[in-house]
């Protein structure tokens, strides 16, 4: 059964202070790994896929990679409007489902 | 481009009644998805239908059931709502051959 572990819960950053979010994660052959933005109420709006061992992908201030084991979502210079869910997600195998950690909840003040 | 529309946006049922969800799919993807998300947690998966057959379930009980319809929308439907079932429903559609799911706004179900 495909597992998705986020760390940490949550994360209280200052505008400017660049961070790092995690997801390890453990499936039986990674069709791709999801990183999704939520805001309080709305539905997770999509980031970014990683589909292999040392993928980078950038979108503005945040730059996602990818190991073996575990992803990385990378905040360069947050601004209050990056406060948000991150929510990061795996398909595996032949199955279209995204097995979801629980989030990161991002939280970026002046 | 219109994203992926649900409705209701919010709901309230009585213990024990029925309810029906809907979702249309943005234009020209044809695989639907429903998942339920509690507070707090993660999407959890519900369904996934593809050109009207089910092709993924997830460990919900019987009680949930869903169907798509020749434009490709769908609707899932609740029966026998319990307190528990209060959660966001989100449906999301992909594109033949895309793994990336783009997700509705939700419908915000509460059963009291």
């Amino acid at each position: 059964e495909d597992q998705v572990t986020q760390s940490p819960e949550a994360l209280r950053l200052q505008e400017g202070e660049s961070s790092s979010l995690n997801c390890s994660y453990t499936v039986s052959g990674l069709r791709g790994l999801f990183w999704y933005r939520q805001d309080p109420g709305k539905g997770p709006e999509f980031l970014f896929t990683l589909y292999s061992a040392g993928e980078e992908k950038e979108k503005e201030r945040l730059k996602a990679t990818l190991t073996k084991k575990e992803s990385f979502l990378h905040i360069t210079a947050p601004k209050p409007e990056d406060s948000a869910t991150y929510l990061c997600a795996v398909q595996s195998g032949t199955a279209s489902k995204l097995t979801f950690g629980t989030g990161t909840r991002l939280q970026v003040t002046l | 481009d219109a994203g992926v529309t649900q409705s209701p946006t919010h709901l309230i049922k009585t213990r024990g009644q029925q309810v029906t969800l809907r979702c249309s799919p943005i234009s020209g993807h044809k695989s639907v998805s429903w998942y339920q998300q509690v507070l707090g947690q993660g999407p959890q998966f519900i369904f996934q239908y593809y050109e009207k057959e089910e092709r993924g379930r997830g460990n919900f009980p019987d009680r949930f059931s869903a169907r798509q319809f020749p434009n490709y929308s769908s609707e899932l439907n609740v029966n026998a709502l319990l307190l528990g079932d209060s959660a966001l429903y989100l449906c999301a559609s992909n594109k033949p051959g895309n793994t990336e799911a783009f997700f509705g706004q939700g419908t915000r179900l509460t059963v009291v």
